[in-house]
């Protein structure tokens, strides 16, 4: 069964610019969420997309966006880049959603803003 | 949001200690997970403790939950060089997640 993939694996972008990270989920899983990595903020929450529609949203700028297909991939969307974006975006996928069970996570987009 | 605050920051230990690691969450949960993640990479799923559990085992893993102190603790035996990563902890339920910094966990062989 293969597991959930991210891409690209590695961008860089420059300040201003736009960017979209897709992910696959595992197949059969329904819920997508998706998390910002960094070092000073650690972990945190962007939005769950379960069956097409977010279901929960985390306390990020309107400039993230993201949303999910009917094939349940999903992808986020990054408008007017600033530098403190850069960040391993991760996301993870389960069946019921992120507060039922276990989340199968990727192995991140690092994103680098330049 | 269920905030997940791990403690220590970061631990040292020698292979073949065991290496215990706390967590604290501030609303309530209905389960709370505990990931690892390996230098730059996704989490791995270690276990999940229900709230209405008071402890759990998996393998070389014990995870304790006392939802009176809104605090769990996971417990590590016989650590080896491979356990060195970062563990977080997270607590499910208003479909808000917030993990913490974790702990890095360190293993000298």
């Amino acid at each position: 069964k293969a597991g959930v993939t991210q891409t690209p694996r590695y961008l860089i972008k420059t300040r201003g610019q736009q960017v979209t990270l897709s992910c696959s989920p595992i197949s059969g899983h329904r819920s997508v969420s998706w998390y910002q990595q960094t070092p000073g903020q650690g972990l945190q929450f962007l939005f769950e997309y379960f069956s097409e529609t977010q279901r929960n949203k985390g306390n990020f700028p309107g400039r993230f966006s993201g949303r999910q297909f009917s094939n349940s991939r999903s992808e986020m969307n990054v408008s007017t880049l600033e530098l403190g974006d850069s960040a391993l975006y991760l996301c993870a996928s389960s069946f019921d959603g992120m507060n039922t069970g276990e989340l199968f996570f990727g192995e991140g987009s690092r994103l680098t803003v330049l | 949001s269920q905030q997940g605050e791990e403690d220590p920051q970061a631990l040292s230990i020698q292979e073949g200690e065991n290496a215990t690691m706390n967590c604290s969450y501030k609303t309530s949960i209905n389960n709370l997970q505990w990931y690892r993640q390996n230098s730059g990479r996704g989490l791995v799923h270690l276990i999940l403790i229900r709230s209405n559990e008071r402890e759990k085992h998996s393998g070389r893993l014990r995870v304790t939950l006392d939802t009176s102190k809104k605090s769990s603790s996971l417990l590590i035996t016989a650590s080896r060089a491979a356990d060195t990563a970062s563990y977080f902890c997270v607590g499910g339920s208003n479909y808000k997640l917030t993990f913490g910094k974790g702990t890095l966990l360190t293993v000298n062989p």
